[in-house]
């Protein structure tokens, strides 16, 4: 059974880089589409963006600006750099896989990592 | 870009059905057949319940049911349990963002 499980700091500095980590158990990074998704307290989710396997990357163009995705095969996770951060961004952050069949729906999902931005 | 509308709130009794609207336009749910609906409970993954409006993953129950009319697509539950208690989100492709979610409904079991 896949797993997923993201990793980082619970606290980060306004102006400062959130960077998450999603390290996949149970089966292979590679051949899948894969994305991060956040939640503020009190609000609904927001897609961040998508990487392939292979590196390719597409942005939600909200974050464009400030967010980088990556992804290491070697050690079967990928991550997510968020620059620039304000209060506004803290959140519980999500990692997830994109279905196989269509590439479209979240079939896997993390149990999320709460992220705070402040001083 | 704006998220989908949804209800904020749905409730029912035991044994009932409720149905979840999720509103788009026509460059989201209207025009992509690629809306997926998400259960999630608080310290929990999310679940994946339906994808491609009206698909089911295996081991979802079959109380769960998609559909979608223009650019509004619809979660029913049938015989609600104690258990559907939760949040619901649904999830479109989107030709301008990519993806985008909708505002989310709280299910109440009454």
């Amino acid at each position: 059974q896949v797993q997923l499980q993201e990793s980082g700091p619970g606290l980060v500095k306004p102006s400062e880089t959130l960077s998450l980590t999603c390290t996949v158990s149970g089966g292979s990074i590679s051949g899948y589409y894969w994305s991060w998704i956040r939640q503020p307290p009190g609000k609904g989710l927001e897609w961040i963006g998508w990487i392939y396997y292979n590196g390719a990357t597409n942005y939600n163009p909200s974050l464009q600006s400030r967010v980088t995705m990556s992804v290491d095969t070697s050690k079967n996770h990928f991550s997510l750099n968020l620059y620039s951060v304000t209060a506004a961004d803290t959140a519980l952050y999500y990692c997830a896989r994109y279905i196989p069949v269509t590439q479209k729906s979240l079939d896997m999902w993390g149990q999320g990592t709460m992220v705070t931005v402040s001083s | 870009q704006s998220a989908l509308t949804q209800p904020a709130s749905v409730s029912g009794s035991p044994g009932q059905s409720i149905t979840i609207s999720c509103t788009g336009t026509s460059s989201d749910v209207g025009d992509y057949n690629y809306v997926s609906w998400y259960q999630l409970h608080p310290g929990k993954a999310p679940k994946l319940l339906i994808y491609d409006v009206n698909n089911r993953p295996s081991g979802v129950s079959n109380r769960f049911s998609g559909s979608k009319s223009g650019n509004t697509a619809s979660l029913t539950i049938s015989g609600l349990q104690a258990e559907d208690e939760a949040d619901y989100y649904c999830y479109s492709f989107s030709s301008s963002i990519s993806y985008v979610f909708g505002t989310g409904t709280k299910v109440t079991v009454l």
